[in-house]
């Protein structure tokens, strides 16, 4: 089956400093789309940076960076300046059926910003 | 656009009770996907509709579970009979096929707490 795993359950970072979120997959698949999604206290899910397979370089949107190692088969999130309002869970998910949308999802990460 | 909307926002029901959980996914997205949340199990996808169709349930817990697509703008989720176990976060969200980059966009997901 496949599988997303996100070994770290719960992360503190200060605020202003950079973290990392980890994040393996488990595929065969040579074509596979990597997300990572944040879900706020207040429970909605926002989509922050996508990865595909072959794509050569690693993905960036403002302060988020996907650090993706396709031998390794991880995609992990960085977040630089933290902020307070990046307190979150992280979810790294994976399509594995191109041009649909259709998520696997990992456990989750909570991370929270220190002041 | 308004983004998925899902409705109502919370529910709570009694053990035996139907419940129908209802969703209005982007204008023009051609993928509609249930997700439901737990602290056990996390997000897990339930079913998925593309152009209306159902393409996989496999997700769907069992026969209590019912979803339908009668159009492009409205899918329900349906609980008959209900129990303490379903409880959870439903989420509606969709998807535009013939992009490159296919994230989904989430709904603010339905709180469903069954006494």
């Amino acid at each position: 089956a496949q599988k997303i795993t996100q070994t770290q359950p719960g992360m503190f970072v200060q605020e202003k400093e950079a973290v990392t979120l980890d994040c393996t997959y488990d595929t065969s698949d040579p074509s596979y789309g990597l997300f990572w999604y944040k879900q706020p206290s207040s429970g909605e899910m926002i989509f922050l940076i996508y990865q595909g397979s072959y794509d050569q370089q690693n993905a960036t949107e403002g302060r988020y960076s996907l650090n993706f190692q396709k031998a390794r088969k991880s995609a992990n999130l960085v977040i630089s300046a933290s902020q307070l309002g990046d307190s979150a869970m992280y979810f790294c998910a994976v399509s594995y059926s191109s041009n649909t949308g259709k998520l696997i999802f990992g456990q989750g990460t909570t991370l929270q910003v220190k002041p | 656009d308004a983004g998925v909307i899902q409705s109502p926002r919370h529910e709570v029901t009694e053990m035996g009770q139907e419940v129908t959980l209802r969703c209005k996914p982007i204008s023009g997205h051609d993928y509609l996907f249930w997700y439901r949340q737990t602290m056990m199990r996390g997000l897990e996808l339930l079913i998925y509709f593309n152009n209306n169709v159902p393409i996989d349930d496999s997700g769907m817990p069992e026969d209590r579970f019912s979803a339908k697509m009668p159009n492009a703008s409205f899918s329900t989720l349906k609980i008959q009979p209900s129990e303490p176990r379903d409880s959870a976060v439903y989420f509606c969200a969709s998807s535009s096929s013939g992009r490159w980059v296919t994230e989904a966009f989430f709904g603010q997901g339905t709180r469903l707490t069954v006494v």
